[in-house]
């Protein structure tokens, strides 16, 4: 069974750009999640897609980050204009959504480096 | 943000030795996960636990989800180098908001 697809692995902008990334989640998982990692933390949850509705972007800064999973499958997150505290790694994470099939899996990340 | 509380925060052992590790939380849980983390990669999920008092293992690791649903230790038998990594502890608290609370993890390193 194919993992969660995350393109690219590396991006290196300047801090005012633009840039997008790209998740395929694993095939019938209905819930996609985006989460941003900074170096020594955690996983944060950005963004939760159910199909292709939002659950929660509580966290997500809405002034810059933005993110769509319009046919509910892939997803972009897209990040415009870049600070240099968004360096981190972007992971994308998918789940079937149930109940009992709610464990996360995630994919390599999309690393971000802002300079 | 909540999170959970996850100690030790680093080990460094020698091969061959037994490593614990755990998450704590002051809210019930429905479920635990551990996650480890590889230099470059993404979390990778080790064991998953859905009940009360639930013991699994996965080859050399066991996991167990505590009594009171507000804990959860990790166990890795007879280390062994590629053990090295950040392993992560994430919960799913009771109730109806289902979002993921991760501990800040455990960097495990591993003397050959």
């Amino acid at each position: 069974e194919a993992g969660v697809a995350q393109s690219p692995r590396y991006k290196i902008i300047e801090k005012r750009q633009s840039v997008a990334f790209w998740c395929n989640p694993i095939s019938g998982h209905a819930t996609l999640y985006w989460y941003q990692q900074i170096l020594g933390q955690g996983p944060k949850l950005l963004i939760q897609f159910q199909n292709n509705g939002v659950v929660d972007d509580s966290q997500l800064p809405k002034d810059r980050f933005s993110a769509e999973r319009l046919k509910g499958v892939d997803s972009t997150l897209k990040i415009q204009p870049a600070k240099l505290e968004d360096s981190a790694v972007y992971l994308c994470a998918s789940s079937l959504g149930t109940v009992s099939g709610n464990t996360i899996y995630f994919g390599e990340g999309s690393w971000l480096t802002v300079v | 943000g909540q999170q959970l509380n996850q100690s030790p925060q680093s080990m460094f052992i020698q091969e061959g030795e037994d490593v614990s590790m755990n998450c704590t939380s002051s809210s019930i849980f429905n479920t635990w996960l551990w996650y480890k983390q590889d230099p470059g990669e993404g979390p990778v999920l080790l064991i998953a636990l859905y009940k009360a008092g639930e013991l699994t293992s996965n080859g050399r690791l066991t996991a167990q989800f505590g009594i009171t649903r507000k804990d959860s230790f990790l166990n890795i038998s007879a280390s062994i180098p590629s053990d090295v990594g950040i392993y992560f502890c994430a919960g799913q608290p009771a109730g109806n908001n289902r979002k993921l609370i991760w501990g800040l993890g455990t960097s495990l390193a591993v003397n050959p």
